[in-house]
C-alpha cells in the first residue's frame, strides 16, 4: 500500500541555517503531496501542498518540490527561525483517494 | 472564519466503557474524515464522509468503532468497549470537496485515555 518515509527526528539547529527534512514515497498511482505542521500546543496545520510532478509548493519560505522519478518531496528552508520550532509531518494522497497517509513526523527544535 | 470544533478536548474512560466523539467540521464542507494519532507517530485514517455517506471506512480498525454524520455537518465517532490500545488524539478534518489535492482542515484533537 501507499507510505510516507520521513528522516527521523528529533533535528536541532541554530538559528539562521539551512533545513533540509527528507521525506520519500511510495504510491501506485499519481498522488498529490502535503507538508503539514503541528505548532507546540496547536493543531495540524497544511504548510504546503503540489499536486503533480515537478511542481512546487511553497509557504513562509519553506519548499518542497514534487519529484516523481525519485518520489521526493524534501522540504527545505534557507534560514530558519527559533518560530519554525515544531513537528512536521509529510503526507500524500493517491489519485481518486480523499484520505490523506502520513509519515511519522519529524520534531525541529531551532536554538537562538 | 471558525475552524474545526471537536468535544471533548479531553476523555478519560476506564477499559469496557463506550465514548462519543464529536467533531463540528468548517461550515460548507462537504467531507469530513476521522484519523487517530498515538504518541511519536502520524496520524492514521480511520474513516472518511462525503455528505452524510461514509464514502471510505476502511482505517476502521474493527467493529468496535463506528460513526456517523447524519446530517452532513456534525459527526460523531463511536467506541464500544474501549480497550487500553484505543489512548490515542482522535482527530478530526474537514475539506470542501472530496478531492485528494482539497486542503484538509483539522482540529485540535480529542485526547482519549483508556485506564
Amino acid at each position: 500500500g501507499d507510505s510516507v518515509t520521513q528522516m527521523e527526528g528529533p533535528v536541532t539547529l541554530s538559528e539562521e541555517a539551512f533545513l533540509t527534512i527528507n521525506c520519500t514515497y511510495t504510491a501506485t498511482g499519481y498522488p498529490s503531496l502535503f507538508w503539514y505542521v503541528q505548532y507546540p500546543g496547536e493543531g495540524l496545520q497544511l504548510l504546503l501542498k503540489a499536486t503533480k510532478a515537478d511542481d512546487k509548493g511553497s509557504n513562509k519560505g519553506f519548499e518542497a518540490t514534487y519529484r516523481k522519478e525519485t518520489t521526493s518531496f524534501h522540504l527545505e528552508k534557507g534560514s530558519v527561525q527559533v518560530s519554525d520550532s515544531a513537528v512536521y509531518f509529510c503526507a500524500l494522497s493517491e489519485w481518486g483517494a480523499q484520505k490523506l497517509v502520513f509519515g511519522q513526523g519529524t520534531r525541529l527544535t531551532i536554538n537562538p | 472564519g471558525a475552524g474545526v470544533s471537536q468535544t471533548p478536548s479531553n476523555k478519560v474512560t476506564e477499559k469496557g466503557k463506550y465514548v462519543e466523539l464529536r467533531c463540528d467540521p468548517i461550515s460548507g464542507h462537504t467531507a469530513l474524515y476521522w484519523y487517530r494519532q498515538s504518541l511519536g507517530q502520524g496520524p492514521e485514517f480511520l474513516i472518511y464522509f462525503q455528505g452524510t455517506g461514509a464514502a471510505d471506512d476502511s482505517g476502521l480498525p474493527n467493529d468496535r468503532f463506528f460513526a456517523v454524520r447524519p446530517e452532513g455537518s456534525v459527526s460523531t465517532l463511536k467506541i464500544q468497549r474501549t480497550e487500553r490500545g484505543d489512548s490515542a488524539v482522535y482527530l478530526c478534518a474537514s475539506s470542501l470537496g472530496g478531492a485528494g489535492s482539497d486542503t484538509q482542515y483539522f482540529g485540535p484533537g480529542t485526547r482519549l485515555t483508556v485506564l
